[in-house]
């Protein structure tokens, strides 16, 4: 099935300096990949949506010069996330679909918890 | 707008006994909607789909577009079944993006 790749599983930074997280897709390409963000005991935000070889999409509220994300080649999406703060401590979560085909899915990262001290 | 509501972030019954976790969707197109459940220290996967209309697992879900609902039930509890719950929708219009509800943790009692 399919399956995708996140890494780091877990990071701790200090605070001011960039933190990069990377999401692969291992078989199969994946034409739009989605980044989430998860806090304590809540669901999963939408941060923004990419599709490879285009800039992306981010949800209202979402610093788009905080958390860059670049989707370059059909398998591979990272998000940095800039200056990182102890506020963007969570729990970040990719997503990656082929968006082609009746009724295609998602494929979800096993997640990234940040930990900026 | 896409929103999903699941109104129990808890849920306790005991094994054997049916299940309802319950979900409600707001979205003037229409809409695909699933559930994903997260087990302890897993990544998410898909439950179930409204299109599929498979029962996985023994829980099933019935979109109801009068009620807005896509509540997902099983008659009859397992302990296996403790876990986070979340419904969500994608639109049929524009981004393929996948929305969430909070979610629900259900657990189950022996």
């Amino acid at each position: 099935g399919a399956v995708v790749s996140q890494h780091p599983s877990w990071v701790i930074c200090k605070s001011g300096t960039s933190v990069k997280i990377e999401c692969r897709s291992l078989d199969f390409q994946a034409t739009t990949m989605f980044w989430y963000r998860q806090f304590p005991k809540q669901s999963l935000m939408l941060m923004a949506t990419s599709n490879e070889g285009s800039k992306a999409t981010y949800e209202q509220g979402v610093e788009k010069d905080k958390f860059l994300i670049n989707h370059a080649s059909l398998t591979l999406s990272t998000l940095t996330v800039t200056s990182a703060h102890p506020e963007d401590s969570s729990f970040y979560i990719c997503s990656a679909t082929t968006g082609q085909g009746a009724g295609y899915g998602y494929t979800f990262g096993s997640g990234t918890r940040l930990t900026v001290v | 707008a896409q929103r999903v509501t699941q109104p129990e972030k808890l849920l306790s019954v005991f094994k054997g006994a049916p299940v309802e976790l319950k979900c409600n969707y707001s979205y003037s197109g229409s809409p695909e909607l699933f559930w994903y459940v997260q087990y302890s220290r897993q990544r998410l996967q898909l439950l179930l789909r409204h299109i599929s209309r498979e029962s996985i697992k023994g829980f099933t879900a019935d979109l109801n577009k009068g009620e807005t609902s896509f509540h997902l039930k099983k008659p009859f509890a397992q302990e296996e079944d403790s876990a986070m719950y979340y419904c969500a929708l994608r639109g049929n219009q524009g981004a393929q993006k996948l929305v969430f509800g909070q979610g629900t943790r259900l657990t189950i009692n022996p």
